[in-house]
């Protein structure tokens, strides 16, 4: 079957200009995150979804950050008013369930360019 | 909060040669454990992982890992390194339960280099 796919796989914006990055999970995972990996921070956890529960946004950097889950499927991250500190590959993950610990299936990631 | 540290930032080894790569975390109580690899361009891909149980795992590509709590390590090995494996490392923790519990916490990574 697929994995994980992400769209787009890479984004250049401007300075102050929204972004939407999106996820498609593994059918039938009901657990996705979304992890941000950059140059000077590594591997960060963003965002946690799990079925119809209320998201863990603990892991958002600012309120410029969002995400959306419909339908308990594809995702979308959203970053309003980029900033260059933005710049970095955003990677998505998807899992059956959490508990007990279930494989975090990743995908390849968008790499976001903020000029 | 746990933490993760993986003390070689880039690693050079001739094809055929051992490998060794270090990981050290910090966590009050037994953590989950992971390796995952990434190739340029690719996501992230489970090599192993440790529960509980044995503390010699073995994972895919023929890479294993041990867990010696007394040194809050899990170091990668494998004994025979091919030039494929070049590729970025990353050592992850994680809570066995409780809030939180599905929140990876990433090393930096070490990058490996093979060569032929």
């Amino acid at each position: 079957g697929a994995g994980v796919s992400q769209s787009p796989s890479n984004k250049v914006t401007e300075k102050g200009k929204d972004v939407e990055l999106r996820c498609d999970p593994i059918s039938g995972h009901t657990a996705l995150y979304w992890y941000r990996q950059s140059l000077g921070q590594g591997l960060e956890f963003l965002i946690y979804f799990q079925g119809n529960s209320a998201p863990d946004k603990s892991g958002l950097p600012s309120d410029r950050f969002s995400a959306e889950r419909t339908g308990g499927s594809v995702s979308t991250l959203t970053i309003q008013r980029t900033q260059q500190e933005d710049s970095a590959v955003y990677l998505c993950a998807s899992s059956p369930q959490t508990l007990p610990y279930n494989e975090q299936f990743f995908g390849p990631g968008t790499r976001l360019t903020v000029l | 909060a746990q933490s993760v540290t993986q003390p070689d930032i880039h690693i050079t080894v001739s094809e055929g040669a051992s490998l060794e790569l270090r990981c050290n975390y910090s966590y009050g109580a037994t953590p989950y454990l992971f390796w995952y690899v990434q190739s340029p361009g690719q996501g992230l891909q489970l090599l192993l992982k440790y529960f509980s149980g044995d503390t010699l795992v073995q994972g895919i590509k023929g890479f294993e890992a041990e867990f010696k709590r007394s040194q809050s390590s899990f170091n990668l090995r494998k004994p025979s390194v091919h030039w494929s494996d070049a590729a970025e490392y990353f050592c992850a923790v994680t809570r066995g339960s409780g809030a939180g519990s599905y929140q990876l916490t990433f090393g930096k990574g070490t990058k490996l280099s093979v060569i032929p």
